[in-house]
């Protein structure tokens, strides 16, 4: 079965702090990696996808990806009250569809 | 064109009544997606489509029927339903099934109310 852990939260941080979501994953053969924000009510939106074992980095968000340690994370930079909403990790492994976290809960407090 | 859209927003039906959700991409993608999410909970697979032929069905009761008319276009059949299946129902898009970087790009969901 492969599967997608995420820790379900709430995850609490002060505004301006940097904001650390954590992902690990069950299947080897898992080759992307993707992080979705969704606030409450509406749908996922992509906000970082990534392949490549390190680092990738797009504004405040860094994901990073560690394939001999099967570990996702996402990393919000001067965390802002408008980032609160559920993070899902998801993996692609060849022709399965995408597996989801079950989300973390993300709250930056003002 | 980077959208998939979804009608329509909000729903409301009777256990005897039969409707339909609506989804259309322009993007040029080749495999299409029906979600269903409850609150709280991670989006659950329901039906997967590729080049307009169903590849996956997740063991999803036959209340619910889908249907690809062509590349950009996928449905969703109601009927007979139970309040159990409200929920969001998002409908996702992506350039093949499975395979790829791009990931999924979502629809702003439709919230079905059964009553």
């Amino acid at each position: 079965q492969k599967e997608v852990e995420q820790n379900s939260g709430p995850l609490s941080v002060p505004e301006g702090a940097i904001a650390s979501l954590n992902c690990t994953y069950s299947d080897r053969g898992s080759q992307s990696f993707f992080w979705y924000r969704q606030y409450s009510g509406k749908s996922p939106e992509l906000i970082m996808f990534i392949y490549s074992n390190g680092d990738k980095e797009d504004g405040r968000f860094t994901a990073q990806l560690n394939k001999a340690s099967q570990y996702v994370s996402l990393l919000i930079r001067d965390s802002q009250p408008s980032d609160s909403a559920t993070y899902l990790c998801a993996g692609l492994s060849g022709n399965t569809p995408l597996v989801f976290g079950k989300g973390t809960r993300l709250s930056v407090i003002a | 064109d980077t959208e998939v859209t979804q009608t329509p927003k909000h729903l409301v039906m009777g256990m005897t009544n039969k409707k339909s959700l609506k989804c259309e991409q322009h993007m040029g993608h080749r495999a299409m997606y029906w979600y269903k999410q409850k609150a709280k909970k991670p989006p659950e697979l329901m039906f997967v489509y590729s080049y307009e032929k169903l590849s996956i069905n997740e063991s999803v009761p036959s209340r619910f029927s889908p249907e690809c008319p062509n590349s950009s276009l996928l449905n969703l059949h109601l009927h007979a339903l139970q309040p159990e299946d409200s929920a969001l129902y998002l409908c996702a898009s992506s350039h093949e099934a499975g395979t790829g970087i791009y990931g999924y790009t979502f629809g702003s969901g439709t919230r079905l109310t059964v009553v």
